[in-house]
């Protein structure tokens, strides 16, 4: 299983941009890589994910590295409402051969006045 | 809108009780999961269906167990409810073709007293 690492918490100031930083070294060539995140009290909320190639939509920027050991999650502006956990998942295929979304710990952004 | 919905926000349950938690999905979709999120633990897998009628075990099955009767409805059942069973439970589904977006309930907030 391909596992990721992530900072424990980060501090951001509004409408600065969040750079969120994640490690999946062991990653294998066919596995996404997908971010998510929890604002409190809520389920988790898909943000972006991507194979290889940078991606953008309107909520965020993923950047991956080009040997795809490490990406970065980039919220451009943030706002006090991007306060969350945010996981960084790679989704990996079980024995049985189905795909599972495993969630590591998360970094929690803080993003302050 | 897509919409994932749980039966309940806040359960209050005694021990040894069987409780069932329900989640409805609106999207057709074939695959249904269902998560529970604990402090320091993060969110971990219990069951997952790929269709109506089919389930698999996650990584912590154990005191539980799943019916999926109908596409939309996927069901969680403690069989005998215990105090280590209390935790966050959380519902998600997604569509069966690879690589595509998870969508998640609001959560059951689960106690057993």
């Amino acid at each position: 299983d391909a596992k990721t690492t992530q900072p424990t918490s980060m501090d951001c100031a509004e409408g600065r941009a969040a750079n969120l930083p994640c490690n999946h070294s062991t990653i294998s060539g066919n596995e996404y890589v997908y971010w998510y995140r929890q604002i409190h009290s809520q389920g988790p909320q898909y943000i972006i994910h991507g194979l290889k190639n940078n991606e953008t939509n309107e909520m965020a920027s993923l950047i991956i590295t080009e040997d795809r050991k490490s990406s970065t999650l980039i919220l451009p502006h943030a706002t006090l409402r991007d306060t969350a956990v945010y996981y960084c998942i790679v989704r990996v295929k079980d024995s049985g051969g189905y795909n599972k979304l495993i969630f590591g710990a998360g970094t929690r952004l803080a993003v302050h006045p | 809108d897509v919409k994932v919905t749980q039966s309940s926000r806040y359960l209050v349950k005694r021990t040894g009780e069987k409780v069932f938690l329900e989640c409805v999905q609106d999207m057709d979709h074939e695959n249904m999961f269902w998560y529970r999120q604990d402090p320091g633990l993060g969110l971990r897998l219990i069951y997952f269906s790929y269709d109506v009628k089919m389930k698999e075990k996650g990584d912590i099955p154990e005191g539980y167990s799943v019916s999926r009767e109908k596409k939309e409805r996927f069901s969680l059942i403690l069989e005998s409810a215990s105090t280590n069973q209390t935790s966050m439970y959380l519902c998600a589904s997604r569509p069966g073709t690879v690589n595509t977006e998870a969508f998640f309930g609001q959560g059951t907030r689960l106690t057993v007293v």
